[in-house]
């Protein structure tokens, strides 16, 4: 499986934006890139997805290095809400499009 | 909205004794999926299922478990005879279809405690 290398830990203000990387230097030209987030005690949740472009939804913006070596997902005001662990997982399409979780990193929002 | 719903919410065992643990995924999703996370740890596959056959299932995935889907809106994984280190969260999923634009949805997840 594709690795994926994330910071173990970042902290944030309330209100403010967060930046939270990832790379992936070994990605290969059809892995998609996708962020999942575990809030405490929950099970994870989807976050965004992108294969090239820069993409944009209702919780996050997901920002592709033009060689795709890295992404950063952007969390555009952080709430308390957003305390979880963020994932970011290579993705193979095809591979039964199972998920395969790293220790991700775990996000503290101040208030 | 849509969800997928897990039961029960935290399991007690004796080690040794069979466990069913059950999921209802959503309603037309094609793929379903039981992954773990043990305290602590990361969230590990353990299977997947798809077209009423397992499709792919991870090396912990062995002999003591299985996986079933007995009418259509079931899902269950059993756990023949568990171990201490069984304890875990087990967390169940469901995907719509094929294709990169299908996200995963994961249930709340079921604690299992085997003592």
């Amino acid at each position: 499986d594709a690795k994926t290398t994330q910071p173990n830990s970042m902290e944030s203000n309330e209100e403010e934006p967060v930046h939270l990387p990832c790379n992936h230097s070994t990605i290969s030209g059809t892995d998609y890139i996708h962020w999942y987030r575990q809030l405490p005690s929950q099970g994870p949740e989807y976050v965004i997805h992108g294969l090239t472009s820069n993409v944009n939804n209702r919780m996050a913006s997901l920002a592709i290095a033009e060689d795709r070596k890295s992404s950063t997902l952007i969390l555009h005001r952080a709430t308390l809400r957003d305390a979880a662990v963020y994932y970011c997982i290579l993705w193979v399409e095809g591979s039964n499009y199972k998920l395969t979780f790293g220790k991700g990193t775990l996000l503290t929002v101040n208030p | 909205e849509p969800e997928v719903t897990q039961t029960p919410s935290h399991q007690v065992t004796q080690m040794g004794q069979e466990v069913i643990l059950r999921c209802v995924p959503i309603s037309n999703h094609l793929y379903f999926y039981w992954y773990r996370q043990i305290l602590g740890q990361k969230v590990e596959f353990l299977v997947s299922f798809y077209n009423n056959e397992i499709s792919e299932k991870s090396e912990i995935f062995d002999d003591q478990f299985s996986v079933e889907r007995p009418d259509g809106s079931n899902f269950t994984l059993k756990i023949r005879s568990t171990k201490l280190e069984d304890s875990a969260m087990y967390f169940c999923a469901s995907r719509p279809g094929h294709g990169a634009d299908n996200e995963q949805f994961f249930g709340p997840g079921t604690r299992l405690t085997v003592l």
